[in-house]
This record gives structure tokens, C-alpha cells and sequence, in this order.
């Protein structure tokens, strides 16, 4: 098993440019999560999906947009990207909607916006 | 919504010595309370978590113990070693109507010297 993939690894955008950031997971999770990684303030929740045709907005969602495209896969996209939105950003998944199970996470993207 | 608190920011110890990181949160709620270790440029992984119906729980060299009342948690480290350098985070969660969001510390930087 692969767990919990994204792609790219790495992405530098112009400002106002638009990118999806694409996660995947094959563990047959309910539950998928968007969070972003900036120094000294921690995991930030952007978007989640609790099950497959549910999405909902997190902490910081503002200038973000998601696809729960199927079970497996969860996009995340920036349709005007700003410098402000330079971060680490990591998708997660866990078993059970609703419930507070062990979430797992990606392996990131750092992405730069200039 | 959750609000959770995490000190120290950074913490240096020396090799063989215990190391404790403290974390409050507000929401009373909250039932759930994992501990992540996040190695430089790797994506954060679950270490040992507890519910709120322990008080604590421990796994080899780790623990971590729960005050409801209080509303804070702990993790200890005894007999640090080098490998266990690292940014930890703690989270709060809960399931129900929060669909098992997890809201995160800011993290800490621990840093064991040989």
C-alpha cells in the first residue's frame, strides 16, 4: 500500500496563476483533509471531506477550492494564487467519517508563489 | 471553535535526560488528543494518542497523560535519544458534529544532544 500520495512535490507559480494539488489514498478511508504548514503556527485545516460527495470548509479555507473527485482522491486548487499562500501544504486521510480516528498524512507539497 | 495551546516552543535537552511538552485546549467537547512527531522535511506521524476516558497511556519511552478537568495534556519522553529530535505536535478533536477535525499546537522544536 502506498498510502496517502500527492503530487507535485514541489511547485514555484507566478501570483494569479491556478494550480490544482492532487492527493490521493488506497487505504479505503471515509475521511480526507487539506491542512497547510507555516513556521511556528502548526497544522492549519483548510478544506475536509467527511465521505465521498461531502466537502466543507476548515480553519483557513479562504482563496481555496476542493474536488472530492471519488473515494480516493481529494484536490485541492488555488485559482488566483497569492504570495500569502506560499507554504507546505499536506493532504490526510482517516477510516471512519464522523469519528476521531488516526489520521494519516502525505508526504507534502512546498509550494512558492512569487 | 477549538483553540489549542502548546509550550514549550523549543526544548533542548541532553541525551539520557526526560523531555515534557504541555497543551491546553478550550472546547470541552474534545475526546480525542494524538501527539505527532514531524521529522525535518518529512510529513508528521502519529506517535501515541489517548481518549478521553483514560488518564494515561504509555508506549515504551513515551506517555502522556490527560487532565479534563483541567483541560490539558501531556507528553513525555524519558531516556531522550538523538533520533528523537523532532517537531512534535499535539491536536485536539472530536467526533459527532465535528466530523473528527482535528485542531493542531503550534508545535515543538525538540532538540536532543549527544
Amino acid at each position: 500500500n502506498a498510502g496517502v500520495t500527492q503530487t507535485p512535490k514541489f511547485q514555484v507559480l507566478k501570483t494569479g496563476q491556478s494550480m490544482t494539488l492532487q492527493c490521493a489514498q488506497d487505504m479505503n478511508h471515509n475521511s480526507m483533509y487539506w491542512y497547510r504548514q507555516d513556521p511556528g503556527m502548526g497544522l492549519r485545516l483548510i478544506y475536509y471531506s467527511a465521505s465521498e460527495g461531502t466537502t466543507d470548509k476548515g480553519e483557513v479555507p479562504n482563496g481555496y477550492n476542493v474536488s472530492r473527485l471519488n473515494k480516493r482522491e481529494f484536490s485541492l486548487r488555488l485559482e488566483s494564487a497569492a504570495p500569502s499562500q506560499t507554504s507546505v501544504y499536506f493532504c490526510a486521510s482517516s477510516e471512519r467519517a464522523g469519528h476521531t480516528d488516526t489520521q494519516y498524512f502525505g508526504p507534502g507539497t512546498r509550494l512558492t508563489v512569487l | 471553535g477549538e483553540n489549542v495551546e502548546q509550550h514549550p516552543s523549543t526544548l533542548s535537552v541532553q541525551e539520557g535526560d526526560s523531555a515534557v511538552i504541555k497543551c491546553t485546549y478550550s472546547d470541552s467537547a474534545s475526546n480525542y488528543f494524538p501527539w505527532y512527531k514531524q521529522e525535518l522535511g518529512k510529513r508528521p506521524q502519529l506517535i501515541i494518542d489517548i481518549r478521553s476516558n483514560v488518564g494515561e497511556k504509555k508506549d515504551q519511552r513515551i506517555a502522556v497523560t490527560l487532565n479534563k478537568t483541567a483541560k490539558h495534556f501531556s507528553l513525555h519522553i524519558t531516556e531522550t535519544q538523538p533520533e528523537d529530535s523532532a517537531v512534535y505536535f499535539c491536536a485536539a478533536g472530536a467526533g459527532g458534529t465535528s466530523y473528527g477535525k482535528l485542531t493542531f499546537g503550534q508545535g515543538t522544536i525538540l532538540t536532543v544532544h549527544p
